[in-house]
């Protein structure tokens, strides 16, 4: 099992849905980063948070320590969100300098 | 502000020849530096990372080797490539000390043929 999980796999919406994908974990982190890959293969990285939530224009990420779970919002789609959004931790205890990827999901914006 | 670079961003290579990516960081010093890997249909895997001048750490054994023979140069490298290699490849880059923002260079396209 990975110790990131992230879903869904896939998803496809139409322009203007409210958009969540979740990220879970099963170890210790010390952080946890929301990356963006576009279809060229360039990756940007949207958040880094270690507690509560984080706004970024359309964008929200939340995480909940205790549940291992993180969620990445996108509020009034667009199709130019279309991408595949990656999740992944920095372990706790372990080398600050290593992540653990999730293995993304592809959201599809429709117009 | 602080940049990476990644080349070439694309390349097909055959089977058995030498293989050599480049990144370098500007903007900053002593970085964190990592090559990454992702292969069709699987999540990134890092292959490398550096915290310094001729340290490199080797997450996965395989036929690549890395090198960062300046501050913020690394290179990767292989002297018989394989088709397995085929891959998309990425360059980062974090601060030294506690939990940072990652950087990601634009990534290179290898197919090995």
């Amino acid at each position: 099992k990975n110790e990131v999980e992230q879903s869904p796999q896939n998803l496809t919406a139409q322009e203007g849905e409210f958009i969540t994908i979740n990220c879970s974990y099963s170890v210790g982190i010390s952080a946890l980063h929301w990356l963006q890959q576009h279809p060229g293969g360039g990756i940007v990285s949207l958040f880094m948070l270690s507690s509560g939530k984080k706004k970024h224009g359309r964008l929200i990420a939340t995480i909940n320590i205790q549940e291992k779970h993180s969620s990445l919002h996108i509020t009034a789609s667009h199709p130019r969100d279309s991408a595949v959004y990656i999740c992944a931790v920095n372990s706790r205890g372990g080398s600050n300098y290593k992540l653990t990827f999730g293995k993304g999901t592809l959201l599809t914006v429709n117009p | 502000s602080q940049t990476i670079h990644q080349w070439p961003a694309t390349l097909v290579q055959p089977v058995g020849s030498p293989l050599s990516l480049e990144c370098t960081v500007e903007g900053t010093s002593n970085p964190n530096l990592y090559w990454y890997r992702q292969a069709a249909g699987r999540g990134l895997q890092l292959l490398f990372y550096s915290i310094g001048i001729d340290q490199i750490s080797s997450e996965v054994p395989q036929n690549l080797s890395a090198s960062r023979p300046q501050d913020r140069q690394f290179i990767l490298s292989s002297k018989k490539l394989l088709l397995s290699d085929s891959g998309f490849y990425l360059c980062a880059w974090s601060q030294v000390t506690g939990k940072n923002t990652i950087y990601f260079g634009e990534g290179s396209w290898l197919t090995v043929v």
